[in-house]
C-alpha cells in the first residue's frame, strides 16, 4: 500500500527566510504521480504542481521549487524568500497507476505540514 | 466560470439525519471524488467515480452514500450509520487517470 509521511507537523519562519517542507514517499509501482496541494484558512485545495515517475527534474515556478528524488522517495518543496500569504498547510500525495489506469488517480495524502510565516 | 461547486458550506446535523452534500463541476471532467478531512490530518477517500452510473468505495466508505446519475453532479449523502460525521468535506474531479485532481472549496458538517 501507497503511503506519504510529512515529518514536520508545523514550521514557523519570518517573512524573507526561506523554507523547505519534506516529503517522503511509498509505493510499490513504477508508475505513479506525486502531487503538491495549499490549503490556505479559507480550506480549498490549491493545486500547485504534479510530477509523473519518469521525471526526475527538478522544477521552479517563481518563489517555489521542487526537488524530486527517486533514489531517496523524497519530493521536497522549497520556497524562496517567504512571505505572510504563504501561511497555510501543505499537503504532499501520491496517485499510483494500476494495471491499465485502474487506480484513476486517487490520492493519498501526507498528513500536512502546517506553515506560519511571521512579518 | 469553471470550477468545482460545494453546498452548503456550512450544515449542521442532528443525531440520527442523513444530510446530502452537493458537489457540481462545469469542468467536463469524467471523474470525480469524495474526501475528509479531520483536524489536524490529512485527507481520506471516501468513494470516488470514474464514469455516469459507476462508483467505487474508497478507504472509509462505511456510513456514506453517492450517485452518479449526471457526469457534472457527484452528491454525498452522510448517512446515520456515520457514527462521527463531523469533519470537512471535499469534492474534487479529474479529467481522468493521471491529471491533476482539482478540489472543490469544501463543506464543513457538524452534528448537533
Amino acid at each position: 500500500a501507497q503511503k506519504v509521511t510529512q515529518a514536520q507537523t508545523e514550521i514557523s519562519v519570518v517573512e524573507k527566510e526561506d523554507v523547505t517542507l519534506d516529503c517522503v514517499y511509498e509505493t510499490r509501482d513504477t508508475t505513479y504521480y506525486l502531487f503538491w496541494y495549499k490549503q490556505p484558512p479559507s480550506g480549498e485545495l490549491v493545486f500547485l504542481i504534479r510530477r509523473n515517475s519518469f521525471d526526475e527534474q527538478n522544477e521552479i515556478s517563481g518563489r517555489y521549487s521542487w526537488n524530486f528524488q527517486k533514489s531517496t522517495s523524497s519530493f521536497n518543496f522549497t520556497i524562496t524568500a517567504s512571505q505572510v500569504v504563504d501561511s497555510a498547510v501543505y499537503f504532499c500525495a501520491l496517485s499510483e497507476l494500476g494495471a491499465g489506469g485502474t487506480s484513476y488517480g486517487k490520492l493519498t495524502f501526507g498528513q500536512g505540514t502546517i506553515l506560519t510565516v511571521h512579518p | 466560470d469553471g470550477g468545482i461547486t460545494q453546498s452548503p458550506k456550512y450544515l449542521f446535523r442532528k443525531e440520527g439525519q442523513n444530510v446530502t452534500l452537493s458537489c457540481e463541476q462545469n469542468l467536463n471532467h469524467d471523474a470525480m471524488y469524495w474526501y475528509r478531512q479531520d483536524p489536524g490530518q490529512g485527507l481520506r477517500l471516501i468513494y470516488y467515480s470514474q464514469i455516469v452510473n459507476d462508483f467505487q468505495k474508497g478507504d472509509i466508505a462505511e456510513g456514506y452514500s453517492v450517485s452518479r446519475e449526471k457526469k457534472e453532479s457527484f452528491p454525498l449523502t452522510v448517512t446515520s450509520a456515520q457514527k462521527n460525521p463531523t469533519a470537512f468535506y471535499l469534492c474534487a474531479s479529474a479529467p481522468g487517470a493521471g491529471n491533476t485532481i482539482y478540489f472543490g472549496e469544501g463543506s464543513w458538517l457538524t452534528v448537533v
